[in-house]
């Protein structure tokens, strides 16, 4: 099993809809997780850090199932400005790894059509 | 308030050379991590600076060497290069006082060895 996983997409979901995207982790020690988005040839931004009881900001919601070694990411009424390539990421992400290492999954690509 | 500054934005060198990366943190933080993406994957892990020492290490070979100066910025080494080390290093920064230790990253430095 890869440490963090996701499914690469490319997802393309039309203005207004609906998209979640999934990830997994193999570490059940792993104690920090987040949510970055990359555009075209930028730097990861921070989108959310994932809290247990799960956290909204707007439109996007997390959540986090560690029994399942889980997280989601839900964007809600997409934007064209949503467009760009989603990271999942885990601090200490196997168990060679220290809690300072930030793991990230390949990513996953989203296109929001007009 | 400036975020993370890296220099030079490119770079072109050739295989056998020796490259040296720049990074300022954001202002406020102590900790500085390096990561390398190629291209289509998700940044990889190369090594974390803290106190002006190397505090984690991810799976790079020695060639890949760094330093922390007492201001907290930081400089990536790389010596005798391969064309596999073209890719995109990105600089984080993070605060040893946050709760989540969410790392923030830098524009990055293109490096194309020939």
């Amino acid at each position: 099993r890869k440490e963090v996983e996701q499914d690469p997409g490319p997802f393309n979901v039309p203005e207004g809809a609906t998209v979640a995207f999934n990830c997994t982790y193999s570490n059940s020690a792993s104690q920090s997780f987040f949510w970055y988005r990359q555009d075209c040839r930028k730097e990861p931004k921070l989108l959310m850090s994932v809290y247990s009881s799960g956290n909204e900001d707007g439109r996007f919601t997390a959540q986090l199932n560690r029994a399942s070694q889980y997280i989601s990411l839900l964007i809600r009424d997409s934007k064209l400005s949503d467009s760009a390539t989603y990271l999942c990421v885990v601090n200490g992400a196997w168990s060679g790894a220290g809690s300072y290492q930030l793991t990230f999954g390949k990513g996953t690509k989203l296109s929001v059509i007009p | 308030d400036a975020g993370v500054t890296q220099s030079p934005t490119h770079l072109i060198k050739t295989r056998g050379q020796q490259v040296t990366l720049r990074c300022s943190p954001k202002s406020g933080h102590d900790t500085v991590s390096w990561y390398q993406q190629a291209l289509g994957q998700g940044p990889q892990f190369i090594f974390q600076y803290y106190e002006e020492e190397e505090r984690q290490r991810g799976n790079f070979p020695d060639r890949f060497s760094g330093h922390q100066f007492p201001n907290y910025s930081s400089e990536l080494n790389v010596n005798a290069l391969l064309l596999g080390d073209s890719a995109l290093y990105l600089c984080a920064s993070s605060s040893t006082t946050s709760f989540y230790n969410e790392q923030f990253f830098g524009p990055g430095t293109r490096l194309t060895v020939l």
